[in-house]
């Protein structure tokens, strides 16, 4: 099957400072790149999605200017959790899906601890 | 609104046979997913329904019915490793997934 990687696992950052994480499709092309949110014991919030070379479409009650998405290649997207604050500290996962394929291909997610 | 239902958490006894239900209610369908994800790991894609009926795959089994909005999976043959969340998600007609909140399986010995 498809491979999704994510960079870094897991990150710890002080508040105020931003985060970065990249999303890798490593053997096919990603054509949508979806960034999904997940608190404990909660299911998979969608925050946004992306297409490769166009602005990313946010979920109602997502800050885009505080979680940028950049989708500049058919093989990585990058969300970076700008400001960052405790309540931010969250499970990030990012799917990819390729053109006309039916499933998404999820990355094994970063953890975001915020101090 | 968008809703998919399914039972908060099951418990099975290992070797034993579980059904996990999801109901569903949204604009329109485009197929139906079940993931398993187990804890502190992000999603694996378990089988895709667009069609009724049933779907087998391995120990693993989905049963989808458009017209009553349902659909299960069945796991036979447990085993201590399928204790994870296993989440039912649905393509709208918008193509977008709708994510139920998933079910915790807990197996027991």
């Amino acid at each position: 099957g498809a491979v999704v990687s994510q960079h870094p696992s897991r990150v710890i950052c002080k508040s105020g400072t931003s985060v970065k994480i990249e999303c890798r499709s490593l053997d096919f092309q990603a054509t949508t790149m979806f960034w999904y949110r997940q608190f404990p014991k909660q299911s998979l919030m969608l925050m946004a999605t992306s297409n490769e070379g166009s602005k990313a479409t946010y979920e109602q009650g997502v800050e885009k200017d505080k979680f940028l998405i950049n989708h500049a290649s058919l093989t990585l997207s990058t969300l970076t959790v700008t400001s960052a604050h405790p309540e931010d500290s969250s499970f990030y996962i990012c799917s990819a899906r390729g053109a006309r394929e039916v499933e998404q291909y999820f990355g094994p997610g970063t953890r975001l601890t915020v101090t | 609104g968008q809703n998919i239902d399914q039972p908060t958490e099951m418990t099975a006894t290992e070797g034993a046979i579980v059904q996990i239900n999801c109901t569903y209610q949204t604009s329109g369908f485009n197929g139906l997913f079940w993931y398993q994800q187990h804890a502190g790991e992000a999603p694996t894609f378990l089988s895709y329904n667009v069609l009724d009926g049933l779907e087998e795959k391995g120990r693993f089994s989905s049963f989808l019915s458009r017209s009553k909005g349902y659909s299960y999976l069945l796991l036979k043959e447990l085993q201590m490793k399928d204790s994870a969340s296993y989440l039912c998600a649905v393509k709208d007609s918008n193509y977008q997934l709708i994510w139920g909140a998933g079910t915790k399986l807990i197996i027991k010995p």
